[in-house]
């Protein structure tokens, strides 16, 4: 079956400009993460979901950074006012079930670019 | 905050020789340790993980990680290494009553022939 998808893969965009990542997790997956992984790095946890409801945005850097979920299946991580530290790769993952033991899935990433 | 640690970020190794990937941790809560595997122009891939019983844990191509609570590690092996093997390995754990997971820094292996 098909994997968890994003888009775009990659994104170019200058500075202030407001940017819209979107994540297509494995069809019947109960949660979905959102991750950024700076270049060296290990990804860093930003949110999740279970749903459509948002449960955990502890790791979110600031109020520029929103993420939504609203049928409980696609999520869009939206940047307003980009600034060259937000350059990243964005993944996003899907677990089957709310359970801390599940497996997280991930996608491929959206590589984010701010001149 | 829980926090992990690859002190090795390059590992080179010979075709078929041994390879130990190193990963400690810093919580002593109860935890849940992965080890995700990237390859060139991929993205990341479950490699093998512990939830609970034998501290020992394998994957289908050959690698063993072991869980050790009292040293905060969970190592990650292979006998005998391949070129399909390069790639580059994270570290990943989870506190049993959260969901994040919390990564290491990467560690890249590097096979030669």
């Amino acid at each position: 079956g098909a994997g968890v998808s994003q888009s775009p893969r990659y994104k170019v965009t200058k500075r202030g400009q407001d940017v819209a990542l979107r994540c297509d997790p494995i069809s019947g997956h109960v949660s979905l993460y959102w991750y950024r992984q700076a270049l060296g790095q290990g990804p860093e946890f930003l949110t999740y979901f279970n749903y459509e409801a948002q449960q955990d945005k502890s790791g979110l850097p600031n109020d520029r950074f929103s993420a939504e979920r609203p049928e409980g299946s696609i999520s869009t991580l939206t940047i307003q006012r980009t600034e060259q530290r937000d350059s990243a790769m964005y993944r996003c993952a899907s677990s089957l079930l709310a359970q801390a033991s599940d497996t997280q899935y991930f996608g491929p990433g959206t590589r984010l670019t701010v001149l | 905050a829980q926090s992990v640690t690859q002190l090795d970020s390059q590992v080179p190794v010979f075709e078929e020789a041994p390879v130990e990937l190193r990963c400690n941790y810093s919580s002593s809560v109860s935890v849940y340790l992965f080890w995700y595997v990237q390859y060139p122009n991929q993205g990341l891939q479950l490699l093998l993980k512990y939830l609970s019983g034998s501290t020992l844990v394998e994957s289908i191509n050959g690698f063993e990680a072991e869980f050790n609570k009292s040293q905060t590690s969970f190592h990650l092996r292979k006998p005998s290494v391949h070129i399909s093997d390069t790639a580059e390995y994270f570290c990943a754990v989870r506190d049993t009553g959260r969901r994040a997971l919390t990564f290491g820094s990467g560690t890249r292996l590097q096979v030669q022939p």
